[in-house]
């Protein structure tokens, strides 16, 4: 089993549309929790830090559910640009320890 | 201000031949991370270097090597080079070995 699990998509979106993303990860004491965006043929870039309270950055939110070990994120009014591979990561348990663990990836394509 | 600069940005080399790939950090960033990226997947966890010294390190054969210098810029050396090595090499660098990275636009290597 896959330390984070991502549907790879692709999600074909309209402009306007609300879309949401999933992923899981298996190990339960997983200390931090990121999306990142990652654009063809480009670096990753971190788009918010994901908490047990849930977080908003305008159009977009993420959420945690620990006891599910689940993570999501929410975007709303969809756009060209927002139009990339959305990458959940997680990290390790461990001092010392900073690695990120990457999912695979879901792909988000939004139309005109 | 220089972000996370990667060099070379793509490479073509035999197998069996030996590669270098070079990252320097940000400006006052002394950790560098190393991550592989094989196409259709999410970047998978190599090294971690903090104040020259190895902090992580992931599930990586001994083909891999890296370290960081005084200037706290890295290398990563892949030895005996298979055509499974054939990724984009992504460096990070974050302040003080946390979880703030910042990721270079990586170094696509191809072997034929």
């Amino acid at each position: 089993r896959k330390e984070v699990e991502q549907d790879p998509g692709p999600f074909n979106v309209p402009e306007g549309a609300t879309v949401a993303f999933n992923c899981t990860y298996s190990n339960s004491a997983s200390q931090s929790f990121f999306w990142y965006r990652q654009d063809c043929r480009k670096e990753p870039k971190l788009l918010m830090s994901v908490y047990s309270s849930g977080n908003e950055d305008g159009r977009f939110t993420a959420q945690l559910n620990r006891a599910s070990q689940y993570i999501s994120l929410l975007i709303r009014d969809s756009k060209l640009s927002d139009s990339a591979t959305y990458l959940c990561v997680v990290t390790p348990v461990g001092a010392g320890r900073r690695a990120l663990t990457f999912g695979s990836g879901t792909r988000l394509q939004v139309q005109p | 201000d220089a972000g996370v600069t990667q060099s070379p940005t793509h490479l073509i080399k035999t197998r069996g031949q030996h590669v270098t790939l070079r990252c320097s950090p940000i400006s006052g960033h002394k950790s560098v991370s190393w991550y592989q990226q094989v196409l259709g997947q999410g970047p998978q966890f190599i090294f971690q270097y903090y104040e020259k010294e190895e902090r992580g390190r992931g599930n990586f054969p001994d083909r891999f090597s890296a370290r960081q210098f005084p200037n706290y810029s890295s290398e990563l050396n892949v030895n005996a080079l298979l055509l499974g090595d054939s990724a984009l090499y992504l460096c990070a660098s974050s302040l003080e070995g946390g979880y703030g990275y910042t990721f270079g636009s990586g170094t696509r290597l191809t072997v034929v």
